[in-house]
């Protein structure tokens, strides 16, 4: 049975640093992985999608790599901002159905 | 572009009174739909999901039942409402078929059961 799990489950940064969160899983046939950023009291708001034929996705100042030999996935903000201050969730699918199985997320405040 | 409707964003209801959530889809066709429930501790939770009208798929037992009576409505329902039902309920939606999209989110809905 497959496993997500994100550690650390909470995470203080000053501004302009970067940031590592970090998405482990126990089964390494995946569909795809994704990431997501949920504000307090809102939706979740997608970031980045990697499919299982891909190493790493780019948006900005979010990178994210998928190694699933190892079982993980890295979700990279580059020079951290205030605004960055949120809870970020990974998700992945094991077919083609779009039935995510979700960590329990990483809750990121960064401090001016 | 595609938008995500769920309404109502906010209810209190007491137990053993009935629910209904709602949830749109607008901008694409024949789209696999999902409800997920996010409690307090215990993260998020795949409830249903749907690919198409009339097609429900359970994943967990539980006292909630979904309909999909529309291609691009989602809607989740209970007939006695338990303290254990509260939790912020998000509608998801995929592009239809065996794509490999990204999954999209609406706002939520929270739910107190007193």
């Amino acid at each position: 049975k497959q496993e997500v799990t994100q550690i650390p489950a909470a995470l203080s940064v000053p501004e302009g640093e970067n940031l590592v969160l970090n998405c482990s899983f126990t089964d390494s046939a995946i569909y795809n992985l994704q990431w997501f950023r949920q504000d307090p009291g809102k939706g979740l708001t997608s970031l980045l999608l990697i499919q299982s034929s891909q190493r790493e996705q780019t948006s900005g100042r979010l990178n994210a790599s998928l190694d699933k030999s190892s079982g993980r996935s890295t979700l990279y903000i580059a020079a951290s901002q205030p605004g960055d201050s949120a809870t970020y969730l990974c998700g992945l699918t094991t077919d083609s159905w779009g039935k995510l199985q979700f960590g329990a997320g990483t809750q990121v405040v960064v401090t001016p | 572009s595609q938008t995500i409707h769920q309404w109502p964003a906010t209810l209190v209801q007491p137990v053993g009174s009935p629910l209904s959530l709602e949830c749109t889809v607008e901008g694409t066709s024949n789209p696999n739909l999902y409800w997920y429930r996010q409690a307090a501790g215990r993260g998020l939770q795949l409830l249903f999901y749907s690919v198409g009208i009339g097609q429900i798929s359970s994943e967990v037992p539980q006292n909630l039942s979904a309909s999909r009576p529309q291609d691009r409505q989602f809607i989740l329902s209970s007939k006695k409402l338990l303290l254990s039902d509260s939790g912020f309920y998000l509608c998801a939606w995929y592009p239809g078929g065996r794509a490999t999209g990204e999954l999209f989110f609406g706002e939520g809905s929270r739910l107190t059961v007193l």
